[in-house]
């Protein structure tokens, strides 16, 4: 069981420059979602979506996209590489309905220069 | 709007002692859960132990177990026969809706040997 799968793992990106992270889950899950983790931090969310073809903005959602068009994946669109997004991104999953457990994949490290 | 605070930045314990982490939120809820997650060095978000506020019992996991003072407001973790492995930042959340984990800062939690 794969859970939920993040790729790429370490990214370096050039100001400017843009780029996809990539998240899928295999649980059949309704809800989806990204968090981004600063230094020292705890995750901020930065938009989730709570079925195929549904998104909506989170807390810190400037400089993103995503788009919902299975219910599998879910990826996360940055459009000009910013130094301030330099970050752990991670992706997250859940059954819909009140109180579900959250399982999160394993992260992806972005470094913007 | 959800807050969560988690007041002991750092916290350092001999292995086997027992140690307790805290957690204050403030929801305007009155029926919701209450996550803690350990992230290890790899990163990875691991589910400890989750709370359902509406259950006067204490969650209990294994070597975890949680102070669940509702009125308080308040939502601890204590870690019995702490190990080497237990090592890891802990995080404190509570949803703030769908998708939306509000998160705590965070206390980096060290055994030593």
């Amino acid at each position: 069981n794969a859970g939920v799968t993040q790729t790429p793992k370490f990214q370096v990106l050039k100001t400017g420059q843009s780029m996809t992270l990539q998240c899928a889950q295999d649980m059949n899950h309704e809800y989806m979602s990204w968090y981004r983790q600063d230094p020292g931090m705890g995750l901020r969310l930065i938009h989730y979506s709570v079925g195929a073809g549904i998104t909506d903005q989170g807390e810190v959602p400037n400089g993103y996209n995503v788009s919902r068009s299975t219910t599998e994946d879910f990826p996360l669109r940055l459009l000009s590489a910013a130094p301030s997004q330099t970050s752990v991104y991670f992706c997250a999953s859940s059954y819909s309905g009140f109180g579900n457990t959250i399982y999160f994949g394993e992260g992806s490290w972005l470094t913007v220069v | 709007a959800q807050t969560v605070t988690q007041s002991q930045p750092e916290m350092s314990v001999q292995e086997a002692e027992t140690v307790t982490l805290s957690c204050t939120y403030d929801t305007s809820e009155n029926n919701y859960y209450l996550f803690w997650y350990k992230q290890p060095p790899s990163r990875q978000m691991i589910l400890v132990i989750r709370q359902e506020a509406y259950k006067q019992q204490n969650a209990t996991e294994n070597r975890f177990s949680v102070n669940f003072q509702k009125a308080a407001k308040s939502f601890s973790l204590k870690i019995s026969d702490s190990q080497l492995g237990d090592t890891a930042m802990y995080f404190c959340a509570l949803p703030g809706g769908a998708q939306k984990l509000v998160f705590g800062q965070g206390t980096r939690l060290t055994i030593n040997p």
